[in-house]
């Protein structure tokens, strides 16, 4: 079946800093790769995703690229800022299944 | 905007009274989904319809139904909510149900049992 792990958090970074969130997954068949984030109180927002190997999906800062080879989809930034505190999901989606599966989560908090 | 708008964001209900969440959207999209989100866990797929077609996810309880009357609206009805029903029910749409198709979240539906 499927299945994606994240790294566990909560991540507490300064602003400014680098981020890295790893995630991993397993999949039958060849998968799409999503990061999804989460603000309090709210539902997902798409950020970026990844339909095939070596594809890098980008958007407002955050980069991830599809790694066949190591099955990973980490989502990094280079300069964090306390609006980007949130929960960050990562997902995939296979076209046996309709649904994403998701991690458990990240959740990143950032301060001054 | 074309969007996903679920009402209310806030539904209080009581232990074993029917309740149903509203879920709407612009995008004209095929795919209507509910997802279930507890306290700080991943979303979890109840079920989902193409056009007219409804797919109920296997662990889903009998508890929970799902209309769709027409493209734009999709309802949730839990039919007697236990304390455990108490989540964020999240609507999503997609165009189609291929692997590379984004999903697009509504702000979700806060539902207390009480």
């Amino acid at each position: 079946g499927n299945s994606v792990t994240q790294m566990e958090g909560p991540v507490t970074l300064s602003e400014e800093a680098f981020l890295t969130i790893n995630c991993t997954y397993t999949a039958t068949g060849y998968p799409s790769l999503f990061w999804y984030v989460q603000y309090p109180g709210e539902g997902l927002q798409l950020l970026l995703k990844a339909t095939k190997a070596d594809d890098k999906g980008s958007n407002k800062g955050f980069e991830a690229t599809y790694r066949k080879e190591t099955t990973s989809f980490h989502l990094e930034k280079g300069s964090v800022q306390v609006s980007d505190s949130a929960v960050y999901f990562c997902a995939l989606r296979t076209g046996t299944a309709s649904k994403l599966t998701f991690g458990t989560g990240t959740r990143l908090q950032v301060t001054l | 905007d074309a969007m996903v708008i679920q009402n209310p964001r806030y539904q209080v209900t009581q232990f074993g009274k029917p309740v149903t969440l509203s879920c709407s959207q612009t995008l004209n999209h095929n795919v209507m989904y509910w997802y279930q989100q507890k306290s700080s866990q991943a979303p979890k797929l109840l079920f989902h319809y193409y056009d007219k077609d409804f797919n109920n996810e296997a662990d889903t309880p009998d508890n929970f139904q799902s209309r769709r009357p027409n493209t734009s609206f999709c309802f949730l009805d839990i039919r007697s909510p236990g304390l455990g029903d108490a989540a964020m029910y999240l609507c999503a749409t997609s165009r189609g149900r291929e692997a590379q198709e984004t999903q697009y979240f509504g702000p979700g539906t806060r539902l207390l049992v009480l």
